[in-house]
């Protein structure tokens, strides 16, 4: 099962910067928070990935709590091709377990 | 290659007769995983390889369904006596080992079955 809780949609218009949360409350000191999206009739995309520290790379910022029980995926600048189902997904950081087990993601519609 | 790739991307069957669907990984990758994605639903996993060690395969739904990786690189994912209800689009996907702090799964485009 997902450890993870995701609204199951959201929109935000094009060119605003789209916040995406994501609740793990269960999250266990030895996993990272894992995000990718998939767009339609695509394969999944890695998009980023944390421990405990924000992090940005030139497709998004991850904000994690201090806590790590949630995180914030923000696309700066949404354009209509970011149209598409977000995965919030928590991962061991090493060792057999590590596939990753996807929920129902969060679909993020972005309007002209 | 540069990224995952999987063959065939489309394939119509008809139902009673046996498919493979290949997976290339990214060069280098130890880790293999294939997954499972039906119309309108979420990714399921199948099965998982790493290195030499003995494949996790807790995800195959049946045992008409089974996967081999040759010589730690190619797989092969195959469905014997197909039912209309093993449409979907079958991803593969890889990473470095997982012993690697923080490694990265990366997925290919998907290999679209249809079982009529």
């Amino acid at each position: 099962d997902a450890k993870t809780t995701q609204p199951p949609s959201m929109d935000c218009a094009e060119g605003r910067a789209a916040n995406l949360p994501c609740n793990h409350s269960t999250i266990s000191g030895n996993e990272y928070v894992y995000w990718y999206r998939q767009i339609h009739s695509q394969g999944p995309q890695y998009i980023i990935h944390g421990l405990k520290n924000n992090e940005t790379n030139e497709m998004a910022s991850l904000i994690i709590t201090e806590d790590r029980k949630s995180s914030t995926l923000i696309l700066p600048h949404a354009t209509l091709r970011d149209t598409a189902v977000y995965y919030c997904i928590v991962r061991p950081f090493t060792g057999a377990n590590s596939k990753l087990t996807f929920g129902k993601g969060i679909t993020l519609s972005v309007r002209p | 290659g540069a990224g995952v790739s999987q063959s065939p991307s489309n394939k119509v069957t008809e139902k009673g007769k046996d498919v493979e669907l290949r997976c290339d990984p990214i060069s280098g990758h130890t880790a293999l995983y294939w997954y499972r994605q039906s119309l309108g639903q979420g990714l399921e996993f199948l099965i998982y390889f790493q290195g030499n060690s003995a494949p996790d395969k807790s995800g195959l739904p049946s045992d008409r369904f089974s996967a081999e990786r040759t010589g730690g690189s190619v797989s092969t994912l195959t469905i014997q006596r197909t039912q209309q209800e093993d449409s979907a689009v079958y991803l593969c996907a890889s990473s470095l080992s997982p012993d690697l702090s923080g490694n990265t799964i990366y997925f290919g485009e998907g290999s679209w079955l249809t079982v009529v």
